[in-house]
């Protein structure tokens, strides 16, 4: 059972454009969810996070949404670049559970010139 | 910046086969951690430990053991590799006391295994 979930699977933007990544989790005790960016040949690295006791997070063209009643975020990436073409781990996990992450299986950003 | 890194990057072995996975962190990190990376399966914790000499069991940890000798070094061990154990192999650490911000880790570069 996949506690986080991710959709979709893959997305293709012309640059410019604004890219939207869902995420839905299960847990209700999930406070904190971080989202990371990983290249081919590359290990994850975090882009932007979020804690439930807010309801948007924004740095430069990445914004989290958060919606704690339906459980779900999106991560929106406005004026989308070559560069952001990356794949994108939506993951969660809550206070005093010793840093454990949860993550979702990814969506694959493909951003065309 | 966070440093981790991994060694070998890449480990070709055979089934039944020893294998030892090291991991480094030089920026004085409470936790490490062991993930798998696998298509249709994202990223599972493997291990986890909080310092040195403690060792904490993740989500999937059949075949595997591992051990964190020192502040910095954590290791993981597949001591009859299997094909299933065929993977993207990362590592992570984090500091959840002060320091870098709660709850972020920091990944290596990974190490992708072949078990034949």
């Amino acid at each position: 059972q996949q506690q986080v979930r991710q959709s979709p699977q893959s997305l293709t933007v012309w640059e410019g454009e604004t890219a939207i990544l869902n995420c839905s989790y299960e847990d209700s005790t999930f406070n904190y969810f971080p989202w990371y960016q990983q290249f081919p040949g590359e290990g994850p690295a975090l882009l932007i996070s979020i804690r439930s006791v807010s309801d948007k997070k924004e740095d430069g063209r990445f914004t989290i949404f958060f919606n704690k009643r339906e459980k779900k975020l999106s991560l929106h990436i406005t004026d989308s670049q070559p560069g952001d073409s990356a794949t994108y781990f939506c993951a969660a996990s809550a206070t005093g559970n010793t840093g454990k992450l949860i993550f979702g299986l990814g969506t694959t950003l493909q951003v065309q010139p | 910046e966070a440093a981790v890194t991994q060694s070998p990057r890449n480990k070709v072995t055979v089934t039944g086969g020893n294998v030892t996975l090291s991991c480094r962190q030089t920026n004085s990190h409470n936790y490490m951690y062991w993930y798998r990376q696998d298509t249709g399966h994202g990223l599972r914790l493997i291990h986890y430990s909080y310092g040195a000499g403690n060792l904490q069991i993740g989500d999937v940890p059949d075949g595997y053991k591992a051990t964190r000798t020192t502040q910095e070094d954590f290791f993981l061990l597949l001591e009859l590799a299997s094909p299933s154990q065929t993977s993207l192999y990362f590592c992570a650490s984090s500091a959840l006391t002060g320091g870098a911000p709660r709850d972020t880790q920091y990944f290596g570069p990974g190490t992708r295994l072949l078990v034949l």
